[in-house]
C-alpha cells in the first residue's frame, strides 16, 4: 500500500486481557518505531526496529508489553494483562535507515475497560 | 531527558487571523520537524528544517528554525477552517534515531 496501515483500529479489552496490535509498514522502510499518545499528549516513542532486529526498546513501559518484527516488515505489539493506564492511541511510524522523516499509521485506539 | 515545549497549548481564533505557535528546548537539534493531526489520525508530516536560521514556506504556512537550532516556529497567515487540529512539532538529536514530540498545540480556527 501506499501508507503505514494499522489494525484493527479500535480495540476495547476488559482489563486482564492481552491484546495484539498490528502495523504493516511503507514497503522499502527499513525502520519501525511503536509510539503511545495519551489522550491531550504529543506520543511518546516506545520501541524501534531496523529490519528484524529490535534496537532499542527502552520506551516500552512494563515488562507486559513486547514486540516483534520477525521478518522485517509487518510488527506486532502485544500488551499482556492489559490495564486501565494501558487506554491510549498506538502509533506505528516507519522510515528509510539513517533517515529522521517518519511516517505515521492512522494509530489503534486502545481501550481498556 | 531531553524535552521540547510547545506554546500556547490551545489557540482558538476567527477565521483570517493570523497566529504563531512555538516550540523550545534547552538542547540542540539536527533537525526539527513539525505535524499535523486530525482527530482518529496519525500525524502527517508539513516539513523539515535542518539548517540553523532555515525558512521553509508551504503555502500559507511558514515555518522557522532558530539560528542555534534550539527552536523553531510556525506561523499560519489568513487561518482557514480546514487548518483546524493538532500541531506538533518533534525533534531529533544528534546520533539519534529517535524522535522526542511536543504536547503539541491544538488550534480551532472559527468561520
Amino acid at each position: 500500500g501506499a501508507g503505514v496501515s494499522q489494525s484493527p483500529r479500535y480495540k476495547v479489552a476488559k482489563r486482564g486481557q492481552d491484546v495484539a496490535l498490528r502495523c504493516d509498514p511503507i514497503s522499502g522502510h527499513v525502520s519501525l518505531f511503536w509510539y503511545q499518545q495519551a489522550l491531550g499528549q504529543g506520543p511518546e516513542f516506545l520501541t524501534y526496529f531496523q529490519n528484524e532486529a529490535q534496537l532499542d526498546k527502552s520506551g516500552l513501559p512494563s515488562d507486559r508489553f513486547f514486540a516483534e518484527r520477525p521478518e522485517g516488515s509487518v510488527s506486532t505489539l502485544k500488551i499482556q494483562r492489559t490495564q486501565q493506564e494501558d487506554s491510549a492511541v498506538y502509533l506505528c511510524a516507519s522510515s528509510f535507515p539513517g533517515y529522521n522523516e517518519q511516517f505515521f499509521g492512522p494509530g489503534t485506539r486502545l481501550t481498556v475497560l | 531527558t531531553q524535552l521540547l515545549e510547545q506554546s500556547p497549548q490551545f489557540l482558538s481564533i476567527q477565521e483570517g487571523e493570523n497566529l504563531t505557535v512555538y516550540c523550545n528546548s534547552s538542547s540542540v537539534f539536527s533537525s526539527l520537524q513539525w505535524y499535523r493531526q486530525e482527530p482518529g489520525e496519525g500525524p502527517v508530516l508539513l516539513v523539515t528544517v535542518v539548517t540553523g536560521g532555515e525558512v521553509k514556506k508551504l503555502k500559507r504556512l511558514t515555518f522557522q528554525f532558530g539560528d542555534a537550532r534550539k527552536d523553531s516556529s510556525l506561523h499560519i497567515t489568513a487561518a482557514q477552517p480546514g487548518d483546524t487540529g493538532l500541531y506538533l512539532c518533534a525533534g531529533a538529536w544528534a546520533g539519534s534515531y529517535q524522535l522526542t514530540f511536543g504536547k503539541g498545540t491544538k488550534l480551532s480556527v472559527i468561520p
